[in-house]
């Protein structure tokens, strides 16, 4: 079966604009969390989403937002880019909330700020 | 502060040999401690899920153990191979009340050289 999708796999925007990343879970799949990976603080959790509703939010600014459809597929959304947001972006899905099942990961889009 | 740190933060081994990577640990209660691989610009793929409970989890060359009461954790690698270079992430769910958040390692970078 197709693993999670994310789209696209590279960006590169320029400070002060805002970027939409976007997730597909493995089908039947409804948990899916976003995370923050750079070199120097590694993975840092953002948010998870689960049956459309944010069920958990890590400490991101308010500039760091995001939804979820009724299929499971999410989106992402950084508004006001900043240098510090370049980063490998993660989605992970699950079947259920908080991932008792385990997380899989998709590959990742790479966000270069310029 | 619920954290986890690895150790040590890079390896070099030849190929064939064994290793060992370290993860402490002092997220209380835990729901699971995992083990991930990550491969450069790829998102971590599961290796090892453990609970609370449990001591060890093998995947095929990779080994996890677990102390609960020292808080420890190890990823122990035999024999390896060239396809093992990769970054090794621990990564640990708090137990929450049922809205999980998973807390990352900052990961060991393993070269594994011919």
């Amino acid at each position: 079966k197709a693993g999670v999708t994310q789209t696209p796999r590279y960006l590169i925007k320029t400070r002060g604009q805002q970027v939409t990343l976007s997730c597909s879970p493995i089908s039947g799949h409804r948990s899916v969390s976003w995370y923050q990976q750079t070199p120097g603080q590694g993975l840092q959790f953002l948010f998870e989403y689960f049956s459309e509703t944010q069920r958990n939010k890590g400490n991101f600014p308010g500039r760091f937002s995001g939804r979820q459809f009724s299929n499971s597929r999410s989106e992402m959304n950084v508004s006001t880019l900043e240098l510090g947001d370049s980063a490998l972006y993660l989605c992970a899905s699950s079947l259920a909330e908080g991932g008792p099942y385990g997380y899989t990961f998709g590959s990742g889009t790479r966000l270069t700020v310029v | 502060k619920n954290q986890v740190e690895q150790s040590p933060q890079s390896l070099i081994i030849l190929e064939g040999k064994n290793c060992t990577l370290q993860c402490n640990y002092t997220v209380s209660p835990f729901s699971n401690l995992r083990w991930y691989k990550q491969d450069t610009g790829r998102g971590p793929v599961s290796l090892t899920i453990m609970t609370f409970s449990e001591n060890t989890k093998s995947n095929g060359r990779y080994t996890a153990t677990l102390d609960a009461d020292t808080k420890q954790s190890s990823l122990h690698i035999t024999a390896s191979q060239l396809s093992d270079s990769a970054s090794y992430i621990c990564v640990v769910s708090p137990f929450s009340g049922g809205y999980n958040k998973l807390i990352f390692g900052a990961g060991t970078r393993l070269a594994v050289h011919p």
